[in-house]
């Protein structure tokens, strides 16, 4: 199975930072890579699908970027709703989510 | 409005068997390409396996730790998912997600899981 690593892990931030979270595959999986966002007690929510493509009713302040191995998911100006833990999700090969990194406010 | 409601979660022994159902609406569940997601307390999120509509054969795929275990079938009449799980082992603890996958109109729907169910606690314990 292709891995997903993501990083870091967990990140806290500011309100108005620019948050960036990688994503890196175990082998190359071209755009086939997915970014969902879940809030605590909640299910997950598709935000990102195919690298960069931003899923209908998704604020603008989120984007994603990469191909290959190596992927980038930036939230340009954090916001206190965007607290979450965010995953990566790869579809070249079966399927695979990287571990989470969870978002917190300093 | 998609609406993907679970049931049939529970408290079960290890070795046990239990089924979670799926009820969908808000869309053509006959034509959707359907998955099951699972997250264990704490954990991340866990891919279990995947229906195709009757129309495109209506075939399964399953993630190596529940193959040959759990079976994931659907009843196009009543809009519903099933995930029939035998041989539960304390590491199938987890919410399970009923989803939807790529209901965008992309055909073959891609690997995404554009909506999602609340969710269903199972817990595997003696």
């Amino acid at each position: 199975d292709i891995q997903m690593t993501q990083s870091p892990s967990s990140l806290s931030a500011s309100v108005g930072d620019r948050v960036t979270i990688t994503c890196q595959a175990s082998q190359d999986i071209s755009n086939y890579l997915n970014w969902y966002q879940q809030k605590p007690g909640k299910a997950p929510k598709l935000l990102i699908y195919d690298a960069s493509n931003l899923e209908t009713g998704v604020p603008s302040r989120f984007s994603g970027s990469g191909s290959g191995t190596d992927f980038t998911f930036t939230i340009s100006s954090l916001q206190p709703e965007d607290i979450a833990t965010y995953y990566c999700q790869q579809y070249d090969n079966r399927i695979t989510f990287g571990q989470g990194t969870r978002l917190e406010i300093k | 409005e998609v609406q993907l409601v679970e049931s049939g979660g529970g408290l079960v022994k290890p070795g046990g068997s239990l089924r979670l159902s799926c009820a969908a609406s808000g869309f053509t569940f006959s034509n959707a390409w359907m998955s099951w997601v699972r997250q264990a307390p704490g954990k991340g999120l866990e891919w279990v396996g995947r229906i195709k509509s009757k129309t495109d054969g209506g075939t399964t795929d399953y993630a190596a730790p529940v193959k040959g275990r759990f079976t994931i079938s659907r009843d196009d009449s009543k809009n519903t998912l099933y995930l029939q799980m035998n041989s539960l082992k304390t590491e199938d603890t987890a919410v399970y997600y009923c989803t939807t996958m790529d209901r965008g109109g992309s055909y073959p729907p891609r690997g995404l899981f554009d909506y999602w169910g609340q969710g269903t606690l199972v817990t595997v314990s003696s």
